[in-house]
This record gives C-alpha cells, structure tokens and sequence, in this order.
C-alpha cells in the first residue's frame, strides 16, 4: 500500500525554470513532512522539511508548500540549475516517543535541468 | 568525519549464497536503519535498531536479519539470497529524542547483484 504518492516520475526543466514536485499522503496522523535529494551514486540527503503546523517553508531557492486538509505537499526550486539535477524523494513519518521515527517514501522523482 | 560508510560498494551473488553488508557511522548516533531502494518504488525499510543490542523489524523485513552488536555498527545479512534482493542497499543513521525527529544521515549505498 503506498502511502505517500509522488508525481511526475520525471521532469525536465529549463535552466532558470521552477521544478514543481508533488506528493500526497494517505494517513493524517503523519507529522513530519522531508524531502531528500539524491545525486547518482550517492545517497539521499535531507533538503528540506515542514511539519503540519505552517503552510510553507522557504530555504533559498526551494520551497515547500503544504495543504493539510487536502493531504497533499510539493516542492518548488526556483531559478532551477544545471546542478539541481538530481531524483528527488517526498517522505512522511510520525513522531514517536522513545522510538525510531520511520519515514515513508515517496517513489522519487528524477529532475533534469537543460541548458 | 567519515560519517556513514557501507561495505562493500558492489556485490554479486548467486542464487542460495550469503553475505552480510557492514554500515557503520561515527557520529555517535543511536539509532540506526536499512533500506532498500528499487526503480519506481522509492526507499523502503528493511530493519531499524534504536540502540546497541536492539533490532527490529520495518517494512520489508523478510529474507533479511540484522545485528547490532556495537553502537557504531549495524550488520544486514542475506541468509540464502534470491533473485528478488537484488537491489541498492543504503544505512542510514540519527539521532534519538523523545517525540523529536532527527534528520537521518545516509550512507553510499551498496548494489548487489543476485543472478
């Protein structure tokens, strides 16, 4: 059962573009909302995250927007780069008190940026 | 500062053989997981440790085993593989809180090969 979903499975961008991400969730009691960037070979790495109480976080040139009560968060790089291009994954965990927070994935989204 | 290091990078195995991959970090973290990450499904758990001398099952636990007989270090055995493990395996690691979810820290991955 997939319980966060991603789309597009994959993207191209013009270099200075926005590259839209989009992901919905299925379980209300999820409380953390991250995105990782993963390069070839490499592994994903944390870009940025929002829990449900805002309904947008900005760092730089990417933006997460989140609607809680459609169930639903993206993530927008403006003035996209050469450099962005990478697979993006959506996740999703709860909080939980004296044990591991597991993070649900979204199935990635593999962004080209083109000259 | 190493951070999270996997062996080996690449393995190839055959049908009924074993292995084991190391992960090992050394950022004092406590706790500890493995993922597997295929085309079109995105990351998903295998077995997740919250401290020394503790495992426990995620996911996508069958087939594998886990040990975590050092804090630094979480072991993911393939007893008997099959064609279906095939895959890249990444460890990743954070830090525990109560009710607080820290950014997990992931290793370079390992792609086996099971023919």
């Amino acid at each position: 059962q997939q319980q966060v979903k991603q789309s597009p499975q994959s993207l191209i961008v013009q270099k200075g573009g926005i590259s839209i991400i989009n992901c919905a969730y299925e379980n209300t009691a999820f409380d953390y909302f991250p995105w990782y960037q993963q390069f070839p070979g490499k592994g994903p790495a944390l870009l940025i995250a929002i829990r449900p109480d805002v309904s947008e976080k900005k760092e730089g040139r990417f933006t997460i927007s989140f609607n809680k009560s459609a169930k639903q968060f993206s993530l927008h790089i403006m003035d996209s780069q050469p450099g962005d291009s990478a697979t993006y994954f959506c996740a999703a965990s709860i909080r939980q008190a004296g044990t591991a927070s597991k993070l649900t994935f979204g199935t990635g989204t593999r962004l080209q940026v083109t000259l | 500062n190493a951070g999270v290091t996997q062996t080996p990078k690449f393995r190839v195995l055959k049908t009924g053989q074993s292995m084991t991959l190391l992960c090992a970090q050394d950022m004092n973290h406590e706790y500890m997981y493995w993922y597997r990450q295929d085309p079109g499904m995105g990351l998903r758990l295998i077995h997740y440790s919250v401290g020394e001398g503790t495992t426990a099952k995620g996911e996508v636990p069958d087939g594998y085993n886990v040990s975590r007989l050092k804090k630094q270090n979480f072991l993911l055995g393939l007893e008997s593989a099959a064609p279906s493990q095939t895959s890249v395996y990444f460890c990743a690691s954070s830090y525990s809180g109560q009710g607080v979810l820290y950014e997990q820290y992931f290793g370079p991955g390992t792609r086996l090969t099971v023919t």
